[in-house]
């Protein structure tokens, strides 16, 4: 079955600086890859979403990249604010027309001031 | 509702007892996921219910788990005979429904079997 694997497991940054988290999957026919945000004591909260006929797609000061050939996918974070801190999850669909995700291991994020 | 709401919050049991977690989905959508999430760990799926079936059972880990969604809103998941080994945080999320689209999770049950 499908497989992600999530680096690093954790990160610390400069505010203001950039922070990257990379992603590589397993599964070719997977297309769809979700990022999600966890605070503590939450539930986790999508904060973009890239689907496999886009190679990059941006929201503000977050953006993420998708390689096809190589499997994997990757999100991006600039000019970090101390709320950006956080736990970061990426996930993948499976396979076509799935609806499960699976998830990696998760990033913790540090922004320090 | 504004939210996925997740009942109760915290939950302490005593190995061998059974258990029932509760998910209210947003208003209107038809598609409902439980996930259950080890400390340190990422979300684990456990099933996917459209309207009131089961469309994917394939996470739930064994039969002391089962979930049911009756009126196709509000699901319950069930853990028979619990073991230690069950203690996690039982997310659940909501959705459209759509293909490969995000949905939207509670802040899920933080199960302890002691």
């Amino acid at each position: 079955g499908e497989n992600v694997e999530q680096h690093p497991s954790t990160l610390s940054v400069q505010e203001g600086d950039s922070a990257v988290i990379k992603c590589t999957y397993s599964d070719s026919a997977s297309n769809y890859f979700p990022w999600y945000k966890q605070e503590l004591g939450k539930g986790p909260q999508l904060i973009i979403d890239i689907r496999s006929n886009v190679g990059e797609k941006k929201d503000q000061r977050i953006a993420v990249t998708l390689n096809k050939t190589a499997k994997h996918f990757s999100l991006h974070i600039t000019e970090t604010q101390p709320e950006d801190s956080a736990v970061y999850f990426c996930a993948a669909t499976p396979i076509q027309g799935a609806q499960k995700l699976v998830f990696g291991q998760g990033t913790r994020l540090t922004i320090n001031p | 509702g504004a939210g996925v709401s997740q009942t109760p919050s915290n939950k302490v049991t005593e190995k061998g007892k059974y258990v029932e977690l509760r998910c209210d989905p947003i208003s209107g959508h038809t598609a409902l996921y439980w996930y259950r999430q080890s400390l340190g760990q990422g979300p684990e799926f456990l099933i996917y219910f459209q309207g009131t079936g089961a469309a994917d059972d394939s996470g739930l880990p064994n039969d002391r788990f089962f979930a049911v969604r009756p009126e196709g809103s509000v699901s319950t998941l069930k853990i028979q005979r619990t073991e230690r080994g069950d203690s996690a945080v039982y997310l659940c999320a909501s959705s459209w429904g759509q293909v490969g689209g995000g949905y939207t999770f509670g802040s899920g049950t933080r199960l302890t079997v002691v």
